[in-house]
């Protein structure tokens, strides 16, 4: 079946450095892939989408690929503010069935 | 717009007990899903709906039931409350495009004991 599978955590860098979340999908057919994140307490808010190959989704300086050859949807960002500190989760969404990885906890210290 | 709401944002159950979850939005969006998050885990889908009266299992259903008489409303009911059930439940909607975006609401978090 469809699933998600992104590197584990807790990432923790310093401020302005360069971050990338890896993130590799299984699923048939065309799916859509997002970035979510989700701050303490809260529920998770869309962070960047690709609906299809060599798109790229782009939002608040991060980015990410739809890379169809290697089924991979990694995240980056070129420079990390303390505020980004966050859970990431990497999702699919095939036939409007959404599969989340297990999320990626970054700490980004001043 | 107030988006997707979640009532109860806390409750404590004792086993065997019953409770409902109630999920509303207001953006007319035909899917609406619930998803449950244990400490340091992804989501994982119990049900979901493509619109009024028509709904359907996801990964881990068991221990759950849902309705779907409306489009505003998507409730979540457990009937005999399981330790295993102890966790933080989100629901989410999106319109009916293939890449749509999920809108989530802020979650429950239950404890059974």
């Amino acid at each position: 079946g469809d699933s998600v599978t992104q590197m584990e955590g807790p990432v923790t860098l310093s401020e302005e450095a360069f971050l990338t979340i890896n993130c590799t999908y299984t699923a048939t057919g065309y799916p859509s892939l997002f970035w979510y994140v989700q701050y303490p307490g809260e529920g998770l808010q869309l962070l960047l989408k690709a609906t299809k190959a060599d798109d790229k989704g782009s939002n608040k300086g991060f980015e990410a690929t739809y890379r169809k050859e290697t089924t991979s949807f990694h995240l980056e960002k070129g420079s990390v503010q303390v505020s980004d500190s966050a859970v990431y989760f990497c999702a699919l969404n095939n036939f409007n069935k959404f599969y989340f990885g297990s999320g990626t906890k970054l700490n980004v210290k001043p | 717009n107030a988006g997707v709401t979640q009532t109860p944002k806390f409750r404590i159950l004792k086993i065997g007990q019953s409770m409902t979850l109630q999920c509303a939005q207001d953006m007319n969006h035909n899917y609406m899903y619930w998803y449950r998050q244990d400490p340091g885990m992804g989501l994982k889908l119990i049900y979901y709906s493509v619109g009024a009266g028509i709904t359907d299992k996801g990964e881990v259903p068991n221990g759950y039931n849902v309705s779907r008489s409306t489009t505003e409303d998507f409730p979540l009911r457990l009937e005999l409350a399981a330790p295993s059930q102890t966790s933080v439940y989100f629901c989410a909607s999106k319109a009916g495009g293939p890449t749509d975006t999920q809108y989530f609401g802020p979650g429950t978090r239950l404890t059974v004991l």
